[in-house]
């Protein structure tokens, strides 16, 4: 069974830093592009970050560029989100999935989340 | 940057046919995805590239894209089809490249 769990959520201050996981099994993960979507209470589905099976394409909203840093090692079959400079703007469930299409593409499966609340 | 609309709320009848659209410039030269997310769940894959249908996903479920709007039909729609749905595409047209999603559609089934 594909699952993809997602872990490192928490609370956070403003100005801070937070590192997501997301744990992937039942798939060759080195073989898929890897994708971040958050979700703020009571709002859309927003885009964060992709990146390719082997990390050479990476692209990013322009809502987190130059704070977040999306990165995966292959080797564990893990994908990470590296958050810095954290605002409050940025409290979310952050969710990671898998792009099958062969880019960033569609999303399926998605994991169940993780929750980041930024908050003095 | 690339926007996708999509309407807040659609509400049918059970057994009737529900439609939601997406509208986008020239959205019938991308691929159009769509996702159903029910309340404290993941969102789940239900058509992608304009038509498709994942393994597990009802044929009720349908999709099309032309021109400037794509549309998610639901037939026969069920009680359990309650749920908000949204679009997504890849946008590479501007100088640099985003995944963009619709802003969602709230499903009411009366």
């Amino acid at each position: 069974e594909v699952q993809l769990v997602e872990s490192g959520g928490g609370l956070v201050k403003p100005g801070g830093s937070l590192r997501l996981s997301c744990a992937a099994s039942g798939f060759t993960f080195s073989s898929y592009s890897m994708n971040w979507v958050r979700q703020a209470p009571g709002k859309g589905l927003e885009w964060v970050s992709s990146i390719s099976s082997s990390s050479s394409y990476i692209y990013y909203a322009d809502s987190v560029k130059g704070r977040f840093t999306i990165s995966r090692d292959n080797a564990k079959n893990s994908l990470y989100l590296q958050m810095n400079s954290l605002r409050a703007e940025d409290t979310a469930v952050y969710y990671c999935a898998r792009a099958p299409g062969g880019g960033p593409g569609w999303f399926d499966p998605w994991g169940q989340g993780t929750l980041v609340t930024v908050s003095s | 940057s690339y926007v996708l609309t999509q309407p807040p709320s659609v509400s049918v009848a059970p057994g009737q046919t529900a439609r939601i659209t997406c509208g986008g410039n020239n959205i019938g030269s991308k691929s159009v995805h769509w996702y159903q997310q029910k309340p404290g769940q993941a969102p789940v894959l239900v058509v992608y590239d304009d038509s498709d249908r994942p393994s597990g996903i009802p044929e009720r479920f349908s999709g099309s894209n032309s021109g400037n709007t794509a549309t998610l039909t639901i037939s026969r729609v069920e009680a359990g089809d309650e749920a908000d749905y949204y679009c997504q595409v890849w946008d590479s047209s501007s100088d640099h490249s985003h995944v963009v999603f619709g802003g969602g559609t709230k499903l009411t089934v009366l």
